[in-house]
């Protein structure tokens, strides 16, 4: 079983609407969790970090459910420009993060 | 302006030829990462230094290595390439690894081609 794992989709949907990846992650002792955003040949950016109570920065909303070991990513009013590879990621400790292999969003006008 | 800086972005290499790829960072951080990604995958851990402290990953091949002279830099050093090296190298960096809510910061990455 993949340490960390989420459906590569890809995800297509309209302008405007609303999308939710998921993913899931092995190790019980992880501590702490991000969503990046990877477009095509460049390098991962932090898009948010994830916290226990949920957090939400403008349209993009992540939330941990540790009992279930999954973390979740919601994208409101989706834009042409949220096109791109979205990779969960968990610090496992030992200054180590694990990627997800990516989902990817193709938005259409 | 960019703080972790990877050259070249792009770099040929014949097969067996020794190839350096240089990662510098103005942020000061103490922690240097170097990932390896190739096509719809993971980026995947070779090595971290902490500090001077290098940490190898059990599945990085002896082929790969690494060199941290001071803070603001760190090389990877890929002895005899292989058509499997291949890939994209990232390198990364984060404040202080011994706080787990640290993320990472990563440079443009190096996009390695063998021939």
């Amino acid at each position: 079983r993949k340490e960390v794992e989420q459906d590569p989709g890809p995800f297509n949907v309209p302008e405007g609407a609303t999308v939710a990846f998921n993913c899931t992650y092995s190790n019980s002792a992880s501590q702490s969790f991000f969503w990046y955003r990877q477009d095509c040949r460049k390098e991962p950016k932090l898009l948010m970090s994830v916290y226990s109570s949920g957090n939400e920065d403008g349209r993009f909303t992540a939330q941990l459910n540790r009992a279930s070991q999954y973390i979740s990513l919601l994208i409101r009013d989706s834009k042409l420009s949220d096109s791109a590879t979205y990779l969960c990621v968990v610090n496992t400790g030992f200054q180590k993060l694990v990627f997800g292999t990516g989902t990817r969003l193709l938005v259409s006008p | 302006d960019a703080m972790v800086i990877q050259n070249p972005r792009y770099q040929v290499t014949q097969f067996g030829k020794p190839v350096t790829l240089s990662c510098s960072q103005t942020l000061n951080h103490n922690v240097m990462y170097w990932y390896q990604q190739k096509s719809s995958q993971a980026p995947k851990l070779l090595f971290h230094y902490y500090d001077k402290d290098f940490n190898n990953e059990a599945d990085t091949p002896d082929n790969f290595q690494s060199r941290r002279p001071n803070t603001s830099f760190c090389f990877l050093d890929i002895r005899s390439p292989g058509l499997g090296d291949a890939a994209m190298y990232l390198c990364a960096t984060s404040r202080d690894g011994r706080t787990t809510d640290q993320p990472q910061h990563f440079g443009d990455g190096t996009r390695l081609s063998i021939l």
